[in-house]
């Protein structure tokens, strides 16, 4: 089945300056890439998506990438904000294993003031 | 539209009690997932469903979890009898056909 890798596990950084965290997966049927980002106590929630024919997706400070043939994607957050601390999963799914999305393990983001 | 709902919040109950978390997914959503989050294993599919079908229950721990949907706005996971490890925060996400998937406020259980 899918396998999607996540890095790094922890990534600090501070205020204004660039974050990225990077996924990789193992199955190449896989055609969507959301990600999305948990605040301590909430529900994850979807923030960015990219699908398999797209190279590149902004919105606002927030922009993702995916390289198909080398099967990684990674999210860019630019000029971080305190309020951007968060737990982040990368996922990739359906494919051919099924409908069910496969998880990063997460990146736990600390922006410092 | 109120997005994914979840009831109850919190749930605490002592061990060997039966435990039942409910789910509304969004109306129009084909797909029904049950997930369990915890510190050590992070977050893990328990079962889904299509059209209110189960797909793949493979993820469910063991024999006292159970899921059902019996229509398109309501399904339920059950956990009879409960244990301390059960303890966890309990997602519901439904998701559309353009593949977006949407969480609920999720129901942290405590089992005593």
């Amino acid at each position: 089945g899918e396998n999607v890798e996540q890095h790094p596990s922890t990534l600090s950084v501070q205020e204004g300056d660039s974050a990225v965290i990077k996924c990789t997966y193992s199955d190449s049927a896989s055609n969507y890439f959301p990600w999305y980002k948990q605040e301590l106590g909430k529900r994850p929630q979807l923030i960015i998506d990219i699908r398999s024919n797209v190279g590149e997706k902004k919105d606002q400070r927030i922009a993702v990438t995916l390289n198909k043939t080398a099967k990684h994607f990674s999210l860019h957050i630019t000029e971080t904000q305190p309020e951007d601390s968060a737990v982040y999963f990368c996922a990739a799914g359906p494919s051919n294993t099924g409908n069910q999305f496969y998880f990063g393990t997460g990146t736990s983001l600390t922006v410092i003031p | 539209d109120a997005g994914v709902i979840q009831s109850p919040r919190h749930e605490v109950t002592e061990m060997g009690q039966e435990v039942t978390l409910r789910c509304k997914p969004i109306s129009g959503h084909d797909y029904l997932f049950w997930y369990r989050q915890t510190m050590m294993r992070g977050l893990e599919l328990l079962i889904y469903f299509n059209n209110n079908v189960p797909i793949d229950d493979s993820g469910m721990p063991e024999d006292r979890f159970s899921a059902k949907m019996p229509n398109a706005s309501f399904s339920t996971l059950k956990i009879q009898p409960s244990e301390p490890r059960d303890s966890a925060v309990y997602f519901c996400a439904s998701r559309d056909l353009a593949n977006e998937q949407f969480f609920g406020p999720g129901t942290r259980l405590t089992v005593l």
